[in-house]
């Protein structure tokens, strides 16, 4: 069974920094790609960073680029999101997603974790 | 691309039919999936290219549509399936994500 859980969500402080984790198992980790998408009440679902399988190639939504950074570790099942420059924008339930990984779905995302909370606020 | 789904609330009686519809500002080459979100859960990929059902969906949901207009259709609602829906097109990048249809009980 394919499971992502999430953790390192938490309440920081405006211009700071947190980093999210997100542990796979159930599959072979270093075969997909994974994103971040993260969720509001407003905003609803908003895709955020990708990352391919050896972690070689990564991609970011305008709004976080340059202050998120997405890696991976192969050898632990591991997904990170490392995020700097918090502000209250950034506010969020931040969710790891599995991309379906075939040709005929890539972007598509076929598995979720339960997501991890993330509250920037003074 | 905007993706507008309509209506925002579906108010509907259990066994009944219910049809979400999902419209993209540009075409998608049916490049276009459906999730399911309950309360205090993760989205759960239902349908993906438009029509094809995600691995233990079950039949009563199918999908349809092609262009910039699509459907999610449940064909006699059971209890469980009372919840959110999303649409998502990942015909261009970035992907993007419907403001989603909530369906409640009638």
């Amino acid at each position: 069974e394919v499971q992502l859980v999430e953790s390192g969500g938490g309440l920081v402080q405006p211009g700071g920094s947190l980093r999210l984790s997100c542990v796979a198992s159930g599959f072979t980790f270093s075969n997909y790609w994974m994103h971040w998408v993260r969720q509001t009440p407003g905003k609803g679902l908003v895709w955020v960073s990708r990352i391919d399988g050896d972690g070689s190639y990564t991609s970011y939504a305008d709004s976080v680029k340059g202050r998120f950074t997405i890696s991976r570790d192969n050898a632990k099942n591991t997904l990170f999101l490392q995020m700097s420059s918090l502000s209250a924008e950034d506010t969020a339930l931040y969710y790891c997603a599995r991309d379906c990984s075939s040709p005929t779905c890539y972007s598509v995302f076929d598995s979720w974790g339960q997501g991890t909370l993330v509250t920037v606020s003074s | 691309i905007v993706m507008t789904q309509s209506p925002a609330t579906l108010s509907v009686s259990p066994g009944d039919r219910a049809a979400l519809s999902c419209r993209a500002s540009q075409s998608l080459s049916g490049n276009l999936a459906w999730y399911q979100q309950k309360p205090g859960q993760a989205p759960r990929l239902l349908i993906y290219g438009a029509s094809t059902r995600a691995p233990g969906v079950p039949v009563r949901f199918s999908g349809s549509g092609s262009g910039s207009d699509f459907t999610l259709t449940i064909s006699s609602l059971q209890s469980e399936d009372f919840a959110l829906y999303y649409c998502q097109q990942y015909n261009n990048w970035p992907p993007d994500f419907g403001g989603g249809t909530k369906v409640e009980i009638k």
